[in-house]
């Protein structure tokens, strides 16, 4: 069975320092892996996404992650924090076997940005 | 602009009332669904629909009840067989088939509030 995990439902930095924001998946099947992005009392925007092509991902907002199969992992990160980014960040395991493109999501992990 | 709307952005609901939760999308896609979000929780799935007239239930389905009668419209139902509906609702949708169909894209949400 796929499911996500975010290491950390809670992340803070200093503006201009490295964000990285944790996630491993597990999965029976070559997954399609998602980064989205929830401003307060908002719904979900698409930062980027993974499916089988580059392993390197570039999103928008100067956000980026990286699929690491032998790790199970697909961690975002960003070199330079900005006060804007602070919001709760969602990773997010497709296809669901069976399940037509059913999405499985981590809990969120909160990133605080601190002058 | 092409998007979903979701309204209205508040709704209180009474003991033993039934509410319903609009979603309107204009994309043009097939599948749409619905999540129940809770703080800590991540998204759950309520109810999903891959084409007109036909829909299946997700992960938490007790307690709501769906339609899909056009395309564009996919409107969730929260029953009185619901004991605790207090949670943010989000609507989403995915092309179905083809190029980026495994994209889900969300609208700004329903806050449900218990008096």
């Amino acid at each position: 069975a796929q499911s996500v995990t975010q290491l950390g439902s809670h992340v803070s930095v200093s503006e201009g320092a490295l964000v990285l924001l944790r996630c491993n998946y597990s999965s029976s099947v070559p997954p399609y892996l998602f980064w989205y992005v929830q401003y307060p009392n908002q719904g979900l925007q698409l930062l980027l996404k993974y499916t089988s092509a580059a392993t390197l991902v570039k999103g928008i907002n100067g956000f980026e992650a990286e699929f690491k199969k032998s790790e199970t992992s697909f961690h975002l990160t960003k070199p330079s924090a900005h006060m804007s980014d602070a919001a709760e960040y969602f990773c997010a395991v497709g296809p669901i076997a069976g399940g037509y493109n059913k999405l499985i999501f981590g809990a969120g992990t909160r990133l605080a940005v601190h002058p | 602009d092409g998007g979903i709307t979701q309204s209205p952005k508040y709704l209180f609901r009474k003991e033993g009332q039934n509410v319903t939760l609009s979603c309107e999308q204009n994309l043009n896609h097939d599948a749409m669904y619905w999540y129940r979000q809770d703080p800590g929780q991540g998204l759950r799935l309520i109810y999903y629909s891959q084409i007109v007239n036909d829909f299946q239930k997700g992960d938490i389905a007790e307690g709501y009840s769906v339609s899909r009668e056009k395309k564009e419209s996919f409107p969730l139902t929260v029953t009185s067989a619901q004991k605790n509906p207090t949670a943010f609702y989000l609507c989403a949708s995915s092309a179905g088939q083809g190029v980026s169909s495994e994209t889900q894209y969300f609208g700004p949400g329903t806050r449900l509030l218990v008096l």
